[in-house]
């Protein structure tokens, strides 16, 4: 099957590093994607990786390692309307229908402290 | 800029009532989809579409039809609303162009509530 895990929440101090780890397991890998998404708010892209390494972008920094199965989000220089959750999204194809699917984690949920 | 409209961000309806979510994008995207978002739960897929008049079931399309007859809408419909589908509902649109393939710009949801 088809599994996303991340933590449910963080807390990190304002000016801080955060980390927000994402595990998976799927076949049919064809990409990760972080997304952010603010209380009562529609997500919105952060990132995308296909390859392994590190795709850095202002702030915001992105990891992937396909044969681990890992990707991690990271946040520096934390400011507070930074606190947010932020959902791994991996696109694969789906054995059933041949076709490619995104499939969504549940979401961490960061909260940024002063 | 991609933009992504919902026709409502709140609604209110009772049970068996039939429910219309419209969605409209503005940037000639062939793909759209609908999810609900549920807390604990993460973003679930119901139904997609890659061209007009083409749908295609998500993960949880039971409760739920898709009507798809311009590339720019995709409606959502819910034939007798049930307060198991209170919840919040994403549209999504992406090209099929460049390696932004398949990220998805999402409207800013609408949330039901079913009494």
């Amino acid at each position: 099957g088809q599994n996303i895990d991340q933590p449910t929440e963080m807390t990190a101090t304002e000016g801080a590093i955060v980390q927000i780890n994402c595990t998976y397991q799927t076949s049919g890998f064809n990409g990760l994607f972080w997304y952010q998404q603010h209380a009562g708010e529609a997500p919105t892209f952060l990132s995308y990786n296909v390859l392994d390494g590190l795709e850095e972008k202002g702030r915001f920094s992105s990891f992937l390692s396909r044969s681990k199965g890992y990707s991690y989000l990271l946040l520096k220089e934390l400011q507070m309307k930074d606190s947010a959750s932020y959902l791994c999204a991996v696109r694969a194809l789906s054995v059933h229908t041949g076709d490619f699917k995104t499939i969504f984690g549940a979401g961490t949920r960061l909260f940024v402290k002063a | 800029d991609v933009k992504v409209t919902q026709s409502s961000r709140y609604l209110v309806k009772r049970t068996g009532e039939k429910v219309f979510l419209e969605c409209v994008q503005d940037m000639d995207h062939e793909n759209m989809f609908w999810y609900r978002q549920d807390p604990g739960l993460g973003l679930r897929l119901i139904y997609f579409s890659y061209d007009v008049k083409m749908k295609e079931k998500g993960d949880i399309p039971e409760g739920y039809s898709v009507s798809r007859e311009k590339k720019e809408r995709f409606s959502l419909i819910l034939e007798s609303a049930s307060t198991n589908q209170t919840s919040m509902y994403l549209c999504a649109s992406t090209d099929n162009r460049g390696r932004s393939q398949e990220t998805q710009y999402f409207g800013p949801g609408t949330r039901l509530l079913v009494l």
